[in-house]
């Protein structure tokens, strides 16, 4: 069974600093991995994706996987309050399955 | 939203009737999804289909049906509304093959049953 954690928050970040937000999964099978970022109202808009071990960047977001351990993050540097949003990873077992999501995570960027 | 449309966008209906929510996409993908997101619960996989006329059922599916006909539309139909299917239901389309798949989600629609 495919299953997802993460920490609900609200987790609170002063502006200019580094958010860090993690997710753990239980299936070792999962292949491919998704930060997704949600305003209230909104549909989910894709930040990262990641498939292999090691760090990915892409201007200020690092998306980490290590499969060892189960775990992915996403750290968001130079926070800005624009970045307060629910943060939701998912993962993808392979072929032509949907995602499976976790709750998300509630960050608040504080000016 | 990468060429996705839903409609209805809101929908209030009674316990009973049957109801249908239309995925349009312009974007030609092979793949479409459709999710209903719930608080307590995050985004759940009901149906999706992976080719005109191929479809297959996710987590949540009793209670639903999809059809495909063209590739541009995906249909979830709620045979018999239920104030349990109060939800967002979200459409997703992604065009890849195997595990660099990449998905991206239409606007949502909202809909309430009483």
């Amino acid at each position: 069974q495919k299953e997802l954690e993460q920490n609900s928050g609200p987790l609170s970040v002063p502006e200019g600093a580094i958010a860090s937000l993690n997710c753990t999964y239980s299936d070792r099978g999962s292949q491919s991995f998704f930060w997704y970022r949600q305003y209230s109202g909104k549909s989910p808009e894709l930040i990262m994706s990641i498939y292999s071990n090691g760090d990915k960047e892409d201007g200020r977001f690092t998306a980490q996987l290590n499969k060892a351990s189960q775990y992915v993050s996403l750290l968001i540097r130079d926070s800005q309050p624009s970045d307060s949003a629910t943060y939701l990873c998912a993962v993808r077992l392979g072929g032509a399955d949907g995602l499976t999501f976790g709750k998300g995570t509630h960050l608040i960027i504080q000016p | 939203d990468a060429g996705i449309t839903q409609s209805p966008r809101h929908k209030v209906t009674e316990t009973g009737t049957p109801v249908t929510l239309r995925c349009h996409q312009t974007e030609n993908h092979r793949y479409m999804y459709w999710y209903r997101q719930d608080p307590g619960h995050g985004l759940r996989l009901i149906h999706y289909s992976y080719g005109v006329k191929d479809t297959d059922k996710g987590e949540v599916s009793d209670g639903y049906s999809v059809s495909r006909s063209k590739t541009e539309d995906f249909l979830l139909t709620l045979e018999s509304a239920t104030s349990s299917q109060t939800s967002v239901y979200f459409c997703a389309i992604s065009d890849a093959q195997g595990g660099t798949d990449t998905q991206y989600f239409g606007p949502g629609t909202r809909l309430t049953v009483l």
